[in-house]
């Protein structure tokens, strides 16, 4: 199973909007409306941000958001703040118990 | 509250053993899938393995398929991995999820793994 396409790298100024990309397949991203999206800050472990697509765990802000149209699905963070810093990485169910990441996505906040 | 305590990890040589466990707390264990993912040294994440609920069916991502094992006592609430000829590139952080159809809401510590002789 290939991993998801990701852009290496965003960025954005504080109080912008950023969105980052996740390309797949019908057999993953576009045949599931199981997609999720992690943030990981250095040293620590991943936190779940979206799951099934556009759904936010409790705590999660609502600046962080997720859509998916086709075989793409993408993470959108509005008014960015300097915490946001972080790797970003989706994640795709593709059947029979089987998850597929994609490769991970830097924020930088300007 | 939901807690995943994963352990086991350590250093080992080119073609050795270790087993991984993740005992869990604060929700219906037998309920739920489990998986392993890791994380190479600067690298992305990867799926290792999952488990379903009842333990009756599991998946392996191509790196790992035919050296490691996925198991879960319920009895226990633990989950584990039984990692056999390891190799320099499995090499990782191993974290143990509680894992949905949509995404793993819960992660462990994580247990670092290094491969050397």
């Amino acid at each position: 199973q290939s991993a998801l396409t990701q852009p290496r790298s965003v960025s954005g100024s504080p109080g912008q909007s950023v969105t980052i990309s996740c390309t797949g397949t019908s057999r993953d991203v576009g045949g599931y409306n199981y997609v999720s999206w992690y943030q990981q800050h250095p040293g620590k472990a991943p936190k779940l941000l979206i799951y099934d697509v556009n759904r936010r765990p409790s705590g999660v802000p609502d600046r962080f958001s997720g859509s998916k149209s086709g075989n793409t699905a993408s993470l959108t963070i509005s008014g960015l703040q300097a915490d946001d810093e972080a790797d970003y990485y989706c994640c795709s169910y593709v059947g029979s118990y089987t998850w597929v990441f994609g490769g991970g996505t830097k924020l930088t906040a300007l | 509250e939901v807690q995943l305590l994963d352990s086991g990890g350590g250093l080992v040589q080119p073609g050795g053993s270790l087993r991984l466990s993740c005992v869990a707390s604060g929700f219906t264990f037998s309920t739920y899938a489990m998986s392993w993912v890791r994380q190479a040294p600067g690298k992305g994440l990867e799926c290792v393995s999952s488990i379903s609920g009842n333990a009756g069916t599991t998946s392996y991502a191509d790196s790992v398929k035919g050296r490691f094992t996925i198991s879960r006592d319920n009895s226990k609430n633990t989950l584990y991995l039984q990692m056999n000829s390891l190799r320099a590139e499995d090499a990782a952080v191993y974290y143990c999820v509680k894992t949905l159809y949509g995404g793993g809401d819960y992660w462990g510590q994580g247990t670092l793994v290094t491969v050397s002789s």
